[in-house]
């Protein structure tokens, strides 16, 4: 499997400011996702980062509000920008397709989770 | 677009019993997978079928996908306090690489 490090763990955030998060893998891997679970809910995608170029962000997530880079295989960020209280959620990061691993079977690894409140 | 609908939110138990949490695809899916999620932990993933009728078993846990390929479900036989968590049915879809993730059903264990 794979080690996903995320940071800030958890962070109290002011209404209007921006906040960024990182995802480092110990892994090099093809596919990086960046996940919102709101409490008590399930997880919903915001978006594929994409190694070297634009992500790829899913209906209802903008790259104004939630710009991501992916500047090599292990490494990516998620910036939550101009935060609301409606941005109040844990903010996963998640890797597929670990390369150099032997068999990959589509299983998604996730970090431990960004847990973002904003006042 | 694609929705998965999973049944129920919520269930509680008494340990030692059975539990099954049912997942609907409103699309055929090309496979199916299972992720736990601990309180306060992170999704981790359980199992993955493919195959039009496959089961898979795990311990304690069975796991089917349906002969259409639309449905799958997860059985855990005799529950226990560790078994405590929300369990997530994932569809991928034919068409494209992206998960679809249920809602989940959140087990809660009375010892």
């Amino acid at each position: 499997s794979a080690v996903i490090s995320q940071k800030p763990s958890r962070d109290i955030c002011q209404r209007g400011t921006s906040l960024t998060i990182q995802c480092q893998v110990d892994s090099q891997v093809t596919m990086m996702f960046w996940y919102r679970q709101q409490p008590g809910q399930s997880l919903t995608l915001i978006a594929t980062a994409n190694q070297g170029s634009e992500a790829t962000y899913e209906s209802g997530f903008v790259i104004d509000k939630f710009p991501i880079s992916r500047p090599n295989l292990t490494f990516s960020t998620l910036t939550v920008s101009n935060m609301s209280p409606e941005d109040s959620s844990i903010y996963l990061c998640s890797v597929e397709d670990i390369q150099g691993r032997a068999t990959n079977t589509g299983e998604l690894f996730f970090g431990e989770g960004s847990r973002l409140t904003v006042l | 677009g694609q929705q998965v609908m999973q049944i129920p939110q919520y269930q509680h138990v008494q340990e030692g019993e059975d539990f099954t949490t049912y997942c609907n695809s409103s699309t055929t899916l090309s496979n199916i997978q299972w992720y736990k999620q601990r309180p306060g932990g992170h999704p981790v993933f359980l199992i993955q079928l493919v195959k039009s009728g496959e089961v898979k078993k795990q311990k304690r846990l069975t796991f089917q996908f349906g002969e259409a390929k639309k449905n799958s479900s997860l059985h855990i036989t005799a529950t226990q306090t560790t078994d405590v968590g929300t369990y997530f049915c994932a569809g991928r879809q034919s068409s494209n690489y992206k998960l679809t993730f249920g809602k989940g059903t959140l087990l809660t264990v009375n010892p």
